[in-house]
């Protein structure tokens, strides 16, 4: 099993350009999370999806979509990047959900490094 | 603040030492989750310690809970080189569906 994977690595854009972000399970997970890291912070939650074709929004969620058409299939788009957007995307998948004490251990995808200039 | 914070930030100790890390939160918690980070890598899960728990072993890594302090600590017993990687908590709070919120890690190096 790949687990979680997701593409590209590495990505540079200009200030304006847009991109989608794809991350892909293949445990069969209802469940899939993206997170941003940025320097000296913990993962913040962007938007989450408990099941196919329906997402929800984090923490903070403004500047990105999601869609979650397929099960094994979360992406993340950046309709019009901003510097401030620069970061390390993290996708994540779950088998049971987040809240109600029901929620285990999440798996990670080994992140994408995003400069926007 | 954070809910979730680590302290120390940061940790430097010789192979073979122990490593105590601790995460303090704010508000009530279902579970508690440490997971690792090694550089340039994603995360990956240690342990998760339900609320009603005090403590829980997984082969030299040790995790404690205490609610009423409103604190976790993460012991790794006779550390080894591998073990250099940062260290998050995360908590699920109570009455919040969405809610799993992760502290800033800890950065724990281990010297030869």
């Amino acid at each position: 099993n790949a687990g979680v994977t997701q593409t590209p690595k590495f990505r540079v854009l200009k200030t304006g350009q847009s991109m989608t972000l794809l991350c892909a399970q293949d445990m069969n997970h209802e469940y899939m999370y993206w997170y941003r890291q940025d320097p000296g912070m913990g993962l913040r939650l962007i938007h989450y999806s408990v099941g196919e074709g329906t997402t929800a929004k984090g923490e903070v969620p403004d500047g990105y979509n999601v869609s979650r058409l397929k099960k094994q299939n979360f992406l993340l788009g950046l309709e019009s990047a901003a510097p401030s957007q620069t970061s390390v995307y993290f996708c994540a998948s779950s088998y049971s959900p987040v809240g109600s004490g029901r929620s285990d251990e999440q798996f990670f995808g080994p992140g994408t490094r995003l400069t926007v200039l | 603040s954070q809910q979730g914070e680590e302290d120390p930030q940061a940790l430097s100790i010789q192979e073979g030492e122990n490593a105590t890390m601790n995460c303090s939160y704010k508000t009530s918690i279902n579970n508690l989750q440490w997971y690792r980070q090694n550089s340039g890598r994603g995360l990956v899960h240690l342990i998760l310690i339900r609320s009603n728990e005090r403590e829980k072993h997984s082969g030299r890594l040790r995790v404690t809970l205490d609610t009423s302090k409103k604190s976790s600590s993460l012991l790794i017993t006779a550390s080894r080189a591998a073990d250099t990687a940062s260290y998050f908590c995360a908590t699920e709070l109570r009455n919040r569906d969405d809610k799993i919120i992760f502290g800033k890690g800890t950065r724990l190096h281990i010297l030869p």
